[in-house]
């Protein structure tokens, strides 16, 4: 079963990057089986999807952040990051990273869905 | 941007109890819809998948219906652990959205 477990720091000042990974247990990043992506939950707020990288490095962004955002995946210590630049206070939430999974829907395609959760990691954009 | 709108936005209800939380999409989404629990402090957990789709190891008390725009989660018989709050989520088309929330609590 897979786990994740996000870390970086809690505190960023504003106008730097926002940096945070995700570190995979009990799964590959490299494996072809998930996506592998980020959300975030402002205080009070809703959840909001960051985007994706997908196992053969293609990425899909929120186009609110897309000129923002950067995520990759670093195969060799089983790790998927994220990095959002120029951050302000704003972007202060809780960050979840997640895996992606599909199943085959009724007709053609995939229903996708977030199978996987960690814990969440509180970022504050402040002075 | 496909909008999704939950509700009620707060529900109290009793250990026991029959819930329904509806979700509604700004255009057709198919039965592209997830169903997600949150609790502070915790991993969220995928609940109901593809509308309909029961997540391994959820409790079968809940379940998930509907298609094109309307849809709902039916928690039957409430347990102490299912009070927290859920969230919809269009996976139709990117950017992904969500709805925003429906937090379930003890009456």
């Amino acid at each position: 079963q897979v786990q994740l477990q996000e870390s970086g720091p809690g505190l960023v000042k504003p106008s730097e990057t926002l940096s945070l990974t995700c570190t995979v247990s009990g799964g590959s990043v490299s494996s072809g089986s998930h996506y592998w992506n980020w959300i975030r939950q402002p205080p009070e707020k809703g959840l909001e999807w960051i985007g994706y990288i997908s196992y053969s490095g293609s990425t899909n962004y929120n186009p609110s952040l897309k000129s923002r955002v950067t995520i990759s995946v670093d195969t060799s210590k089983n790790q998927f990051s994220l990095k959002l630049s120029s951050a302000t206070a704003a972007d202060t939430a809780v960050y979840y990273c997640a895996t992606v999974a599909w199943a085959a829907a009724a007709g053609t395609g995939y229903y996708y869905y977030m199978d996987v959760w960690g814990k969440g990691i509180t970022v504050t954009v402040s002075s | 941007d496909i909008q999704m709108t939950q509700s009620p936005s707060s529900l109290s209800a009793s250990v026991g109890d029959r819930v329904t939380i509806t979700c509604r999409a700004s255009q057709s989404i198919g039965s592209h819809l997830n169903w997600y629990q949150l609790k502070p402090g915790k991993a969220p957990n995928l609940l109901i998948y593809g509308a309909s789709s029961l997540q391994s190891g959820v409790p079968s008390r809940c379940s998930g219906s509907g298609s094109g725009t309307d849809f709902t989660l039916t928690i039957s018989s409430l347990q102490p652990e299912d009070f927290a709050t859920y969230f919809c989520q269009q996976s139709y088309s990117t950017p992904w959205t969500f709805g925003q929330g429906t937090k379930l609590e003890i009456k």
